[in-house]
């Protein structure tokens, strides 16, 4: 079975702060995609990330960066002297990498607010 | 620019009534589309698969009579509610894959209020 846990709901930090968002994954695949995207009040699905399983090297963009660790089947979100249009909800999520199985499996999301 | 539309974005209708939500991939062919729900404060919950040419595969508790899916092309699939209830109230939001690296679309979203 597949499933994605990001154990925190909120989250309210100051501008400027740096935040970590958690994502834990599960699946007995082998090869898979995990993602993060951020969704405004809006409702959009805006993507930030995809990283497949066998790309284990951390990455940076701007003031984004991920940590993927398979020992730990983590994939974690940090933002960078956080801004307040940082504020929205972001989601970790996991898709199969196989044939006819591209169901996006998503993590209940955390709700960052970032005050000015 | 965005790869996969919906529309609408958002509609109202009444109780008792019909509403069919487009989701198109703008500039590939998608053989499978998905379609989510999204209640307020939650996460997109997969409702059903689309698959061009083919019945949709729905997820267990997903009324299949109740969220119609046709996907009658490679570059459209639509969700129609029918009988339409407020407790069908939600964002609906489909998703299309590239079929290139796994890349995944997703389109704009679609809020339907049932009154």
């Amino acid at each position: 079975a597949q499933k994605v846990t990001q154990a925190q709901t909120e989250i309210s930090v100051v501008e400027k702060e740096d935040v970590t968002l958690d994502c834990v994954y599960e699946t007995r695949d082998t090869t898979y995609y995990l993602f993060w995207y951020k969704q405004p009040p809006s409702g959009e699905l805006v993507f930030l990330i995809r990283r497949n399983s066998f790309d284990e090297q951390n990455e940076i963009s701007g003031r984004y960066s991920w940590n993927f660790q398979k020992s730990t089947s983590s994939f974690n979100f940090t933002i960078t002297a956080s801004q307040v249009v940082d504020s929205a909800v972001y989601f970790c999520a996991l898709n199969r990498a196989r044939t006819g199985g591209f169901k996006t499996i998503f993590g209940a999301g955390t709700r960052l607010f970032v005050k000015a | 620019g965005a790869v996969v539309s919906q529309h609408p974005s958002r509609v109202i209708c009444k109780s008792g009534t019909s509403v069919k939500i487009e989701c198109r991939s703008l500039d590939f062919q998608a053989t499978t589309m998905f379609w989510y729900r999204q209640f307020p404060k939650k996460s997109l919950m997969l409702m059903a698969t689309s698959n061009e040419g083919s019945k949709a595969t729905y997820e267990q508790g997903v009324e299949k009579d109740k969220f119609l899916i046709n996907h009658a092309s490679l570059t459209l699939s639509t969700l129609t509610v029918t009988s339409a209830h407020p407790e069908d109230s939600s964002f609906y939001i489909c998703s299309a894959h590239s079929g290139q690296g796994g890349t995944i679309y997703f389109g704009e979203g679609s809020w339907l209020t049932v009154v």
